[in-house]
């Protein structure tokens, strides 16, 4: 069965970067566009942008340009989100899924803490 | 940005009640390519969001065809057809016509 399996909870200090990874299984990765949301605490969710998994073309929301990154290891089946010099507001459950919003992974609690 | 509101942020049902959600949207979401991309999702206690609906109407893989969507333009519903104890959870619309791509604010389904 198709599934997107995320890396498990990372407690982070401001400052430093983190790296989620989404691994794919069930389907041809290439297939299907992935898409990266966040989700603070008891909060709705918001559309971080998508990677083109068959071009690696890149789209951001306009509140994750600078210091989010999209990446892909095709050979993996995995999509990465990368974030660089953390701040207390990027606490947050981090979720990729498929474009389509049909496949969703586990989702990624990322704790930032001094 | 689109800004999708949901009414209502609450609501109270009973079990084999019937119960509908509203999204309207601050701007058209038909597409050029004349699809409307407005979904509806699920996200039940510590889980992450479910698929429900597609393209306003369309109902997603495995879900029980007591939940419909329906609606065009700015105006959208999700209807569930008699709540069982399952559905309980936060109910998102999310719009994927423009860019950036966003969602309500969402309607907590609970139990009376």
């Amino acid at each position: 069965q198709i599934q997107l399996v995320q890396s498990g909870p990372e407690v982070k200090k401001p400052g430093e970067s983190v790296k989620i990874s989404c691994k794919a299984s069930g389907y041809t990765f290439t297939q299907a566009g992935m898409q990266w949301l966040k989700q603070a605490q008891g909060k709705s969710l918001k559309w971080m942008g998508w990677i083109n998994t068959n071009t690696g073309k890149t789209t951001y929301a306009a509140d994750f340009t600078g210091r989010f990154v999209f990446s892909l290891e095709t050979s993996a089946s995995t999509a990465y989100l990368q974030i660089t010099n953390l701040k207390n507001e990027d606490m947050a459950t981090y979720f990729c899924a498929s474009t389509t919003g049909a496949y969703w992974g586990q989702g990624t609690l990322v704790t930032v803490s001094s | 940005d689109v800004v999708l509101t949901q009414t209502p942020s609450i609501l109270s049902a009973t079990i084999g009640q019937s119960v509908s959600i509203s999204c309207r949207s601050s701007q058209s979401l038909l597409d050029s390519d004349g699809n409307t991309y407005l979904y509806w999702f699920l996200q039940r206690p510590g889980q992450s969001p479910q698929r429900l609906i597609y393209l306003v109407s369309n109902l997603g893989s495995g879900v029980p065809n007591r939940f419909s969507g329906s609606g065009s333009g700015t105006d959208f519903t999700l209807k569930i057809s008699g709540v069982e104890a399952e559905d309980l959870g936060v109910y998102y619309c999310m719009q994927a016509t423009h860019a950036p791509w966003t969602f309500g604010g969402g309607t907590k389904l609970e139990l009376k």
